[in-house]
């Protein structure tokens, strides 16, 4: 299989402080990882597209420098929430896209649910 | 712009069949995917159709047609566990990127 994972699964900040959300590609190594923000009863909004040892390419209207994405290897992005708010509480998910994959699909992580206090 | 429509929710009783369908208007169009979520949960994939036709696995299948921007998702033999949301999904590009639609929620009766 392709198994994704995501840490923490669950976090809650101050406001003003920083997180960082860790998305390992566990089993295959990915070209491209992607960021998805998801409100309640809403759909998965991509924030960003992720390519190992390139910077990342954010969606119209995401900050790039307070959602801060470094894709250090081929199995290995990380998102850093800079200085959280409480609009910023959300579900974040990331997923993967295999290397010469047949299926031409996503792999997603579990999810990590954000609470900024 | 980019646009997927969906219906946002469908209710059916165990054991029934139910189609939910996708119309999309994007610039660029690579595929059509198909996602569940289970509240609480993190999407898992379901099928991926690029060329037009029927795709069939197990009791889903999936089917596009892209001279109609329409796809959708036949699910058969319904069982309370199918009770989720479903989204499409259109890849855009080569990179893999997709544009998610705005999610269907089945509620399965008994």
């Amino acid at each position: 299989g392709a198994v994704v994972s995501q840490h923490p699964s669950w976090v809650i900040c101050k406001s003003g402080t920083s997180v960082k959300i860790e998305c390992r590609s566990l089993d295959f190594q990915a070209t491209t990882m992607f960021w998805y923000r998801q409100f309640p009863k809403q759909s998965l909004m991509l924030m960003a597209t992720s390519n190992e040892g390139s910077k990342a390419t954010y969606e119209q209207g995401v900050e790039k420098d307070k959602f801060l994405i470094n894709h250090a290897s081929l199995t290995l992005s990380t998102l850093t929430v800079t200085s959280a708010h409480p609009e910023d509480s959300s579900f974040y998910i990331c997923s993967a896209s295999r290397l010469a994959s047949s299926t031409d699909t996503q792999y997603f992580g579990p999810g990590t649910r954000l609470t900024v206090l | 712009g980019q646009s997927l429509e969906q219906p946002s929710e469908v209710t059916a009783v165990e054991g029934a069949i139910v189609q939910i369908n996708c119309t999309y208007q994007t610039s660029g169009f690579y595929g059509l995917s198909w996602y569940q979520q289970h509240d609480g949960g993190a999407p898992t994939f379901l099928s991926y159709n690029a060329l037009d036709g029927l795709e069939e696995t197990g009791r889903f299948s999936s089917f596009l047609s892209r001279s109609d921007s329409y796809g959708y998702l036949l699910l058969q033999e319904l069982q309370m566990k199918d009770s989720a949301s479903y989204f499409c999904a259109v890849r855009v590009g080569s990179s893999y990127k997709l544009i998610f639609g705005s999610g269907t929620r089945l509620l399965v009766r008994p």
